[in-house]
Parts: C-alpha cells; sequence; structure tokens
C-alpha cells in the first residue's frame, strides 16, 4: 500500500470491553511500532517488533495491554478489561529498519472508552 | 533517562515573519533529534532529521549539544507552514522516539 494503515480509526468501547487494534504497515518494513498519544501530549512509545519478534515492550502500560506481529506484516495491539485512562490515540509507525530510519506514522486508530 | 521539552504549547506569527519553535532535550550519550509535523486533518510525517543537515520546506534545525537544543527556524513563515510540530529524539543505537508535548504554530495573513 502507499502508507501504514490502521484500523478501525474510531472504536468506542465500554469500560471492561477487551479491544483490537490493526496495524498494516508498509510493505517490507522491517520494524514497527506502536505508540500511545494521549490528548494534548505527543505521542509515547508502547513497544517495537524487529519482524514477528517484539524486541521492547518497555512502554506497554500494565499487562492488559498485548502487542503481537506473527508473521514479521500485520500487529494487532490488544487491551483487555479497557479502562477510561486507555483513551487516546493509538499510532503505529514502521521503517525499513530499527536505529535511526524515519518511522512513517499510519493515521491512528482513536480509542475511547466510556 | 531521556526527555524532550517544548515550551512553547502555542506560537502563533504573521505571513512573512521569521518562526522559532524551541526543542531542548536530556540525555547522557549522543542522541538523534528529529522534527515531525503535522498538517490539519494529515497522518504525522517526517520534516527533518538533524543527521541529514538538509533544508525542508525553508525550515532548519542545528543541534547544540552544549545547550542541549535542536530548535526549528524558518525566516519566512508561509500561511501553509500552520501545523503541530513535534520535537523528536532517539537514543545512540536505540530506535523508539521520545518526543515531545508539541508546538501548535498558526500563521496570520
Amino acid at each position: 500500500g502507499a502508507g501504514v494503515s490502521q484500523s478501525p480509526r474510531y472504536k468506542v468501547a465500554k469500560r471492561g470491553q477487551d479491544v483490537a487494534l490493526r496495524c498494516d504497515p508498509i510493505s517490507g518494513h522491517v520494524s514497527l511500532f506502536w505508540y500511545q498519544q494521549a490528548l494534548g501530549q505527543g505521542p509515547e512509545f508502547l513497544t517495537y517488533f524487529q519482524n514477528e519478534a517484539q524486541l521492547d515492550k518497555s512502554g506497554l502500560p500494565s499487562d492488559r495491554f498485548f502487542a503481537e506481529r506473527p508473521e514479521g506484516s500485520v500487529s494487532t495491539l490488544k487491551i483487555q478489561r479497557t479502562q477510561q485512562e486507555d483513551s487516546a490515540v493509538y499510532l503505529c509507525a514502521s521503517s525499513t529498519q530499527g536505529g535511526s530510519q524515519p518511522q512513517h506514522f499510519g493515521d491512528g486508530t482513536r480509542l475511547s472508552i466510556l | 533517562a531521556q526527555r524532550v521539552t517544548q515550551p512553547e504549547k502555542l506560537l502563533s506569527v504573521f505571513k512573512g515573519a521569521p518562526v522559532e519553535l524551541k526543542c531542548n532535550y536530556s540525555y547522557s550519550g549522543s542522541p538523534e533529534l528529529f522534527w515531525y509535523v503535522q498538517y490539519s486533518r494529515q497522518r504525522l510525517q517526517l520534516l527533518l532529521r538533524h543527521i541529514s543537515r538538509e533544508s525542508i520546506k525553508g525550515f532548519t534545525a542545528d543541534l547544540n549539544k552544549g545547550e542541549t537544543s535542536f530548535h526549528l527556524k524558518k525566516p519566512f513563515a508561509q500561511e501553509e507552514d500552520s501545523a503541530m510540530y513535534y520535537c523528536a529524539l532517539s537514543g545512540n543505537g536505540d530506535y523508539k522516539l521520545s518526543f515531545g508535548a508539541g508546538t501548535t504554530v498558526t500563521v496570520r495573513a
């Protein structure tokens, strides 16, 4: 595709429900990142994949957050038992490799927890 | 720990006037610095990175290690420069980005 694709664009869920957010990186991009952006703040790192390997998950705020990239392409960020503080925009980015290569961002998924 | 500070939340300038967005960082090693921009209804995109030493859309940024700053400058602002700007840092040999809180720039006619 032309760029990083994320779905859904908007998600509304009730507190306590589980949600799954999808990211389709640019074809051939080895590295994939998830960021969380709260209102009025800059994006904050959640987790990083190189191919199918999750090399860093230090930014995941709790064990309710889980990410996977089983075939080294599409990635899913899952949040279990959602809470109101999970409301944010979740951004996915991909790059040709780690390190200093530019990251290309998707449009994000705006998650609202009622 | 690495941290990026953008002291200005909002910046308003007239068309044709110079604009400078401040960015300060803290990092113990040699960081790589970036400016990302988000125009209205568009996705976040890279504007420039310090290792490229290039001017993009008339913007330049110089890494000042003594002052730990990476300010973004443009001598003559245009209306199409109105956007949200984020300064970001990547640690030496690292991959994840640490972002500042962002500065909203409005260029008035």
